[in-house]
This record gives C-alpha cells, sequence and structure tokens, in this order.
C-alpha cells in the first residue's frame, strides 16, 4: 500500500519559515493536500493546487510537490500555526495521510 | 453554511458493533463524496473509506475490508459508517468529511466522534 512519510516534528521561532516535508513514491505526479490539526479541534486545509487561494487560508501557507518530496511552507510562522500537519494524497481509488508533523512554535 | 454534524460519543464493549452517523446540514448532497477517517488517541489519520451517495457505491481501506459499512440516505442527507467485530484498539475519535472526490480535498469535517471499546 502507498506511505507518505512525514517528520515528527519541527521547531520554528515566531515569524521565521517552517519548512515541512512529506515523502512517498512518484509523489510529484500526485495531488496532494495538507491539513492542519489543532489539539481537540477536526482538520483544516490549508493549501490549495492553483493560484487561487481560498478565503480562510492564509497567505502565510504554500505547497509544492515534485520527486519524490511535497512541501508546505508557512512563512512569518506565528504562534496560532503550532499544530499538527498531515499531507494527503490519492492513490488510484483510495487516500493516505501522511504521519504527520507537529510544528512547535518557540 | 456548510457543517457535518455528526452523532454523540459512544461506549462499546469487544466484539460489538458500532455505528455512527454523520448529517449533511448544507443540503447539497448530491454531488458529493463523503469520507470516514479515524484517529486513534495521539496518533494519526487514517482513512476508511468513502461512498458517493447518488450512486450508493462505496469502496473502503484495506485494512477494513469486511469490518466496515459505510451508507447515504439520501431522504435525511446522512451518511452512516458501521464497524463491527470492535477490538480495543478500534477506540478512537472518527471523523466524517466531505470532498469532490478523487484528488480532490475533504472539506469540511464533522466535529468527530468519539468510540470507546471497553470491557
Amino acid at each position: 500500500s502507498y506511505e507518505l512519510t512525514q517528520p515528527p516534528s519541527v521547531s520554528v521561532s515566531p515569524g521565521q519559515t517552517a519548512i515541512i516535508t512529506c515523502s512517498g513514491d512518484k509523489l510529484g505526479d500526485k495531488y496532494v493536500w495538507w491539513y492542519q490539526q489543532k489539539p481537540g479541534q477536526s482538520p483544516v486545509r490549508v493549501n490549495y493546487q492553483n493560484s487561487k487561494r481560498p478565503s480562510g487560508i492564509p497567505g502565510r501557507f504554500s505547497g509544492s510537490n515534485s520527486g519524490n518530496t511535497a512541501t508546505l511552507t508557512i512563512s512569518g510562522t506565528q504562534a496560532v500555526d503550532e499544530a499538527d500537519y498531515y499531507c494527503q494524497a490519492w492513490d488510484s481509488s483510495t487516500t493516505v495521510f501522511g504521519t504527520g508533523t507537529k510544528v512547535i512554535v518557540l | 453554511q456548510v457543517q457535518l454534524v455528526q452523532s454523540g460519543a459512544e461506549m462499546k464493549k469487544p466484539g460489538s458493533s458500532v455505528k455512527v452517523s454523520c448529517k449533511d446540514s448544507g443540503g447539497t448532497f448530491s454531488g458529493y463524496t463523503f469520507y470516514w477517517v479515524r484517529q486513534a488517541p495521539g496518533q494519526g489519520l487514517e482513512w476508511m473509506g468513502g461512498i458517493i451517495p447518488i450512486l450508493g457505491s462505496a469502496n473502503y481501506a484495506q485494512n477494513f475490508q469486511g469490518r466496515v459499512t459505510i451508507t447515504a440516505d439520501k431522504s435525511t442527507t446522512t451518511v452512516h459508517m458501521d464497524l463491527t467485530s470492535l477490538r480495543f484498539e478500534d477506540t478512537a475519535t472518527y471523523f466524517c468529511a466531505r470532498g469532490m472526490g478523487w484528488n480532490h480535498p475533504f472539506e469540511p469535517w464533522g466535529q468527530g466522534t468519539l468510540v470507546t471499546v471497553s470491557s
């Protein structure tokens, strides 16, 4: 079965850039979605696939995907961005989530 | 505003079954795909399966084949998830989510339903 691997945690200082990776075989050939989940809450999508950023997604979140690695970048990280982040990709008619990364804002 | 409202927390014994419901209050049931995702305490997200209500067809993750059944009631715009032969390790929060199908994100998500399996 298809697997997506993320680092367990990423630490970042306020105002700096956080980079979260998601690795999977030929992941660059797939659409990758990213979700933010805060404690006790449901996941919320934080990236988009074209230039049309949906309302509700702050401009500091951006994504890229190439080769075997997708990346979620949080520019100018704020304290409110401290959360767990999960990548998601589709493989045939099924979907899989990454292992999750905890972003710690120091 | 689209909202998915799930049924309340459940306490079940090993070997029993649980049914969790998810009502699409937005009234735009048709044309979407609905999914179930679970999250064990302190763990990550695990996709269980999905259903296209207008077709009535469901597909399931291999890990849950034979134990999970996802159904949809168009008259009440509600999706149900039945999980049988419950084990202690099925203790988790179960989320429903809506999407546009293959390659599209899950959005929105329900509030989650905690299912506890305990003797």
